[in-house]
């Protein structure tokens, strides 16, 4: 158990509707990081905040959306979902940037 | 884009025997960072390696890291069959915002009892 937890376990929806996806990081870190892994692309990182600030972006289109609450708690919205959405969503956590990250159990979404 | 491209990309051996990853990346780095992932499941986070680091070990694994060859290795010795499962590198690159790690596709490695 790496200490980062992620809700829901599993997500079933259909195209064109929300979904918002919940992590907490380990106690005492203050970076959280989101990445999606599927099938073609491999693991991509999505985006990355330090305590509750946005720090860097990757490949995170533009109907996604996070942000980090001053408990650091992080959550990732999905909006208008696709059939190609469907992945595994990681989030991890650091207690800085550029350390050891510790990733959660993954969030898996089905978009049908 | 993949940074790290793990080397094999399938691995079978027996129990007992040693198993041996390689990654190779294209550019600078802060620090490599080795992962293993059961069957869709989270990843566990098992080395870091600085730049500046020529090797580590933990336990049954050992991180090689040559940034003259931008590329690192693991070894896992005495293999169990719980080792089975999928090993990736990633790279944290240097000249961008840290800890933006970037994952190669993975080594999937089976070790068979």
């Amino acid at each position: 158990d790496s200490g980062v937890t992620q809700t829901p376990k599993h997500l079933i929806t259909a195209t064109g509707q929300r979904v918002t996806l919940r992590c907490s990081p380990r106690s005492g870190d203050l970076s959280v990081y989101w990445y999606q892994q599927s099938l073609d692309q491999g693991l991509q990182f999505l985006i990355q905040y330090y305590n509750g600030e946005e720090r860097a972006k990757g490949n995170i289109l533009e109907r996604f959306s996070a942000q980090q609450f001053p408990d650091l708690h992080s959550e990732l919205n999905l909006s208008s979902l696709e059939l190609g959405d469907s992945a595994l969503y990681f989030c991890a956590s650091s207690v800085l940037y550029g350390e050891t990250q510790y990733f959660g159990p993954g969030t898996r979404l089905l978009v049908l | 884009s993949q940074q790290g491209e793990e080397d094999p990309q399938a691995l079978s051996i027996q129990e007992g025997e040693n198993a041996t990853m390689n990654c190779s990346y294209k550019t600078s780095i802060n620090n490599l960072q080795w992962y293993r992932q059961n069957s869709g499941r989270g990843l566990v986070h098992l080395i870091l390696i600085r730049s500046n680091e020529r090797e580590k070990h933990s336990g049954r694994l050992r991180v090689t890291l040559d940034t003259s060859k931008k590329s690192s290795s693991l070894l896992i010795t005495a293999s169990r069959a719980a080792d089975t499962a999928s090993y990736f590198c990633a790279t944290d690159p240097t000249g961008g915002s840290q800890g933006n790690l970037i994952f190669g596709k993975g080594t999937k490695l089976s070790v068979k009892p």
